[in-house]
């Protein structure tokens, strides 16, 4: 069965930083498209940042040069670096599986919620 | 980036009937490959996203057949032919042909 379960949220300062995580089960991180998407407090969605599967990157211009996301391989587990945060970063942050095939997400994690605040 | 516009921003159904949300794109969708991707996806309250339509209109296994996608280009719909009490919760429509990924605003989906 596949699975995305999210951890690391919390609360942080203004300018601070935090690392969250995604475990994946059921399926190879690195043989898929593994995205960060999130959700300010009663908003829609926004797209963060997504790892393709030869490790290429790519960014939210809001998140660009702050956010960056990786993989471990040997884990199975997708990361989301977050430095400089700012009170607009609160949000709950999924990690999605994103089909390569039909360019859309099959698979949500639960979600993980980053309060951005002093 | 492609600006993706959702209405009405509510819609009140009474059990039973349909219910139906349009989203248009500020740009066509259609991908150098000749494939659209668009999709729709329903977020149930306090719940994750979860994928109800994609490429236009495709549904993926264990979605009922009460979501009908529809359009071509920059104009797009999501129609539930007979609303249920399940299908109570927010939808966005979202492009995937170029990335930044943008999503359309949201329709709210509610039981009159």
């Amino acid at each position: 069965e596949v699975q995305l379960v999210e951890s690391g949220g919390g609360l942080v300062q203004p300018g601070g930083s935090l690392r969250l995580s995604c475990a994946a089960y059921g399926f190879t991180v690195s043989s898929n498209f593994m995205t960060w998407v999130r959700q300010a407090p009663g908003k829609g969605l926004e797209w963060v940042s997504v790892i393709y599967v030869g490790g290429t990157t790519s960014y939210a211009d809001s998140v660009k040069g702050r956010f960056t996301i990786s993989r471990d391989n040997s884990k199975n587990t997708l990361y989301l670096q977050m430095t400089s945060l700012r009170s607009e970063d609160t949000a709950v942050y999924y990690c999605a599986r994103f089909s390569r095939f039909g360019y859309y997400f099959d698979y949500w994690g639960q979600g993980i919620l980053v309060t951005v605040s002093s | 980036d492609i600006v993706m516009t959702q209405t009405p921003l509510s819609s009140p159904v009474t059990l039973g009937q349909p219910a139906s949300i349009s989203c248009r794109s500020s740009q066509s969708l259609v991908h150098s490959d000749g494939n659209t991707y668009l999709s729709w996806l329903q977020q149930r309250p306090g719940q994750p996203p979860r994928l109800v339509i994609y490429k236009i209109s495709n549904r993926l296994s264990g979605v009922p057949d009460r979501f009908i996608g529809s359009g071509a280009g920059t104009d797009f719909t999501l129609k539930i032919s007979r609303v249920e009490a399940e299908d109570v919760g927010v939808y966005y429509c979202m492009q995937a042909t170029q990335f930044p990924l943008t999503f359309g605003g949201g329709t709210k989906v509610e039981i009159k």
